[in-house]
């Protein structure tokens, strides 16, 4: 079965920007979409190639995918952005929906 | 505004069953694709079922096929998930969420999300 890999952590401080990789063996060739879910609440489309960028999500988070490594990005990171992110694709071989197992965004 | 509220969770013993449902307003059910996700106390998201428009066609995940059935009813614009045999490991809170499906880059994804109803199995 296709397995996404995330890792477990990253830290950025305010105003930086933040990297979370996503990877999958080729990965370049699916759509990947991402998540943010912050404690408590139900997860947000927050980067889609599929579409344009959900309602109510800033320009500062953006997605690129290549390889076997998909990334989103969160530019000028607030301390808002603190949340788990997930990386999602559809297994066409498979037809599972397939998840990364999320990363925990930290702004120190 | 789109709205998903599922209930039907609660405590069920090993082997016991439950049915969860969703029910959605403020977009056209029938046009949507919808699945069920859940996600263990403390652990990722997990994808456990979806269903095409009309109900013609529907994947699950491995662990639940055979054992969990999706549907939906139009005319009640619901979303439902019979849950048979369930384990400990069926333990988590299940969200509702509608989904789009584009056949040209072989894609799915989730675009609004119910707040989930905690499903407990325990003896």
């Amino acid at each position: 079965s296709y397995v996404l890999t995330q890792p477990p952590s990253v830290s950025v401080a305010p105003g930086k920007t933040a990297t979370i990789i996503c990877r999958g063996d080729n990965i370049g060739t699916k759509s990947v979409h991402w998540y943010q879910q912050k404690p408590g609440q139900a997860p947000v489309l927050v980067f889609s190639y599929d579409r344009d960028r959900p309602s109510g999500i800033l320009e500062r988070f953006s997605g690129s995918n290549s390889g076997n490594t998909a990334t989103l990005t969160i530019s000028r990171v607030e301390a808002g952005d603190e949340a788990d992110y997930y990386c999602q694709v559809w297994d066409s071989s498979s037809d599972h929906v397939v998840f990364g197992g999320g990363t925990t965004l930290t702004v120190l | 505004e789109v709205q998903l509220v599922e209930s039907g969770g609660g405590v069920v013993q090993p082997g016991g069953s439950l049915r969860l449902s969703c029910a959605a307003s403020g977009f056209i059910f029938s046009n949507y694709w919808m699945s069920w996700v859940r996600q263990a106390p403390g652990k990722g998201l997990e994808w456990v079922a979806t269903i095409k428009q009309d109900g013609t066609e529907k994947y699950y995940l491995d662990s639940v096929k055979g054992r969990f059935t999706i549907s939906r009813d139009s005319a009640k614009t619901s979303l439902f998930l019979q849950m048979n045999s369930l384990r400990a490991e069926d333990t988590a809170l299940y969200y509702c969420a509608t989904s789009e499906v584009q056949y040209s880059t072989s894609s799915l994804y989730f675009d609004f999300w119910g707040r989930g109803t905690l499903v407990t199995v325990f003896s």
